[in-house]
């Protein structure tokens, strides 16, 4: 089976510019998390969606950062504009319904962003 | 409130034993624990559930103290392959499948 498919793999790009990242979760999974990885702030959670509702948003860091899920194969986190501190390893993971606290939780293989 | 894990890195030799502890002052319903090697994603390890229950598999086990609010990964007989860094991710009670993640504990197994 796939797992979790992030795109880009990479991305570098200038400090304004507006930044999408691409996510495909487990095909059948109920759950799609957005995680932020730094080295100061360790794995924070961004927002996640339940059946293509955002439950909570409350990690997102401010209003230059959206993201939505329009179907339940799919889903996108935007910066716009971005900026040299949004520079880290951007994380889709996905889990199963029922009691999502109980499920284990599969990591894509992430994004590394770089804002020059 | 994001857990506390300890220690924060941890250097063994082959075949050595290791214990991560995560440590949280609210009552926690679950706890996950995944390992993330270098320049990878995350990887699930298990999920322990209130109720004080072991589970395991391999070399790697964990334990959930409900009344200390604090879970404990165990390794034994440690493999290269172990290194890492190790995350515990606590769920609070009824908030779905929201996880916060403890700041990790790099292990570093050496032959």
């Amino acid at each position: 089976d796939a797992g979790v498919i992030q795109s880009p793999r990479h991305e570098v790009t200038e400090m304004g510019q507006e930044v999408t990242l691409r996510c495909k979760p487990i095909s059948g999974h109920d759950y799609l998390f957005w995680y932020r990885q730094t080295m100061m702030r360790g794995l924070e959670l961004l927002i996640y969606f339940n059946n293509n509702v955002p439950i909570d948003d409350s990690g997102m860091p401010e209003d230059r950062f959206s993201a939505k899920m329009p179907n339940a194969s799919f889903s996108t986190l935007k910066i716009q504009p971005s900026e040299p501190r949004d520079s880290a390893v951007y994380f889709c993971a996905s889990s199963l319904g029922g009691q999502g606290i109980n499920q284990p939780q599969h990591f894509g293989d992430g994004t590394r962003l770089s804002i020059l | 409130q994001q857990p506390v894990q300890s220690p924060q890195a941890v250097i063994l030799r082959e075949g050595e034993d290791a214990v991560i502890n995560c440590s949280s002052s609210k009552a926690l319903y679950s706890v996950h624990w995944y390992r993330q090697k270098h320049g990878e994603a995350p990887v699930f390890l298990m999920i322990l559930l209130k109720g004080g229950e072991q589970k395991g598999h391999e070399k790697i086990s964990a334990s959930f103290n409900e009344k200390k609010q604090q879970s404990s990964l165990y390794l034994t007989a440690s493999q290269l392959s172990y290194s890492g860094t190790y995350f515990c991710g606590v769920g609070y009670g009824n908030q779905g499948g929201k996880l916060i993640f403890g700041q990790g504990t790099e292990l570093s197994v050496k032959p």
